[in-house]
């Protein structure tokens, strides 16, 4: 367990569906990121909040909607997905922006079918 | 020239032999560079950190970093079945302006029991 929780854990989507994924942090962090992963690609940053303040959107598509109310929980909402968005999309948080190490949550992985 | 390059194996070494991954990165500004090991299916689970040049050591696992050279390495000692996995370098690419950890492609490693 490390302090970043995200559900659901498992996701299958249809393309016109609306989704949102979840991430809570137990850890006191001001910092928390979106990233994706597909295979056989390095980790893409899509999104940091710091103090719930979006920092950087990573060229994200606007069918991923991100969303942050405060320190402790960010969301990505989806809609009209497409199937190559299937992919484990990674929340992670450190103490501050880009400083000291970050912390994954399990992952959701999204299937878009 | 991608941001961060590591080789992606697999890298096969036999059980109880040192295991050495290893990292370069572009940006020579920067100041903060990390290992993550993640099993498949899994989320990346920090390891080590280290932001001098040298070597850090943390049990089995040492991290090397030359900013000069702008590589960082891990060596695994004593290699266990249970460190297969991949291992990905992440960096923090200071002279971006941005403050975000930039991963590799991660190196697959083999413990041959």
């Amino acid at each position: 367990e490390t302090g970043v929780t995200q559900t659901p854990r498992h996701l299958v989507m249809g393309m016109t569906n609306k989704k949102s994924l979840k991430c809570e942090q137990h850890l006191g962090h001001n910092a928390m990121y979106w990233y994706k992963q597909s295979a056989k690609k390095p980790l893409e940053l899509m999104f940091v909040y710091n103090f719930k303040e979006q920092t950087e959107n990573n060229s994200v598509p606007s069918r991923f909607s991100p969303e942050c109310p405060n320190s402790s929980h960010l969301f990505l909402h989806l809609h009209t997905l497409q199937p190559e968005d299937s992919a484990l999309y990674l929340c992670a948080s450190s103490p501050s922006l880009g400083t000291t190490e970050a912390f994954f949550g399990q992952g959701t992985r999204l299937t878009v079918v | 020239q991608k941001e961060v390059e590591q080789n992606s194996g697999p890298l096969s070494v036999p059980e109880g032999a040192i295991a050495s991954l290893n990292c370069t990165y572009s940006d020579r500004g920067s100041q903060s560079f990390f290992w993550y090991r993640q099993y498949s299916g899994k989320s990346p689970e920090l390891i080590m950190s280290i932001y001098s040049n040298g070597d850090k050591e943390d049990g089995r696992f040492t991290a090397q970093l030359n900013k000069a050279s702008q590589y960082v390495s891990l060596l695994i000692r004593d290699s266990q079945p249970s460190d297969s996995a991949t291992y990905l370098c992440a960096v923090i690419p200071w002279g971006s302006g941005t403050y975000k950890y930039i991963f590799g492609t991660g190196t697959r490693l083999k413990v041959l029991a």
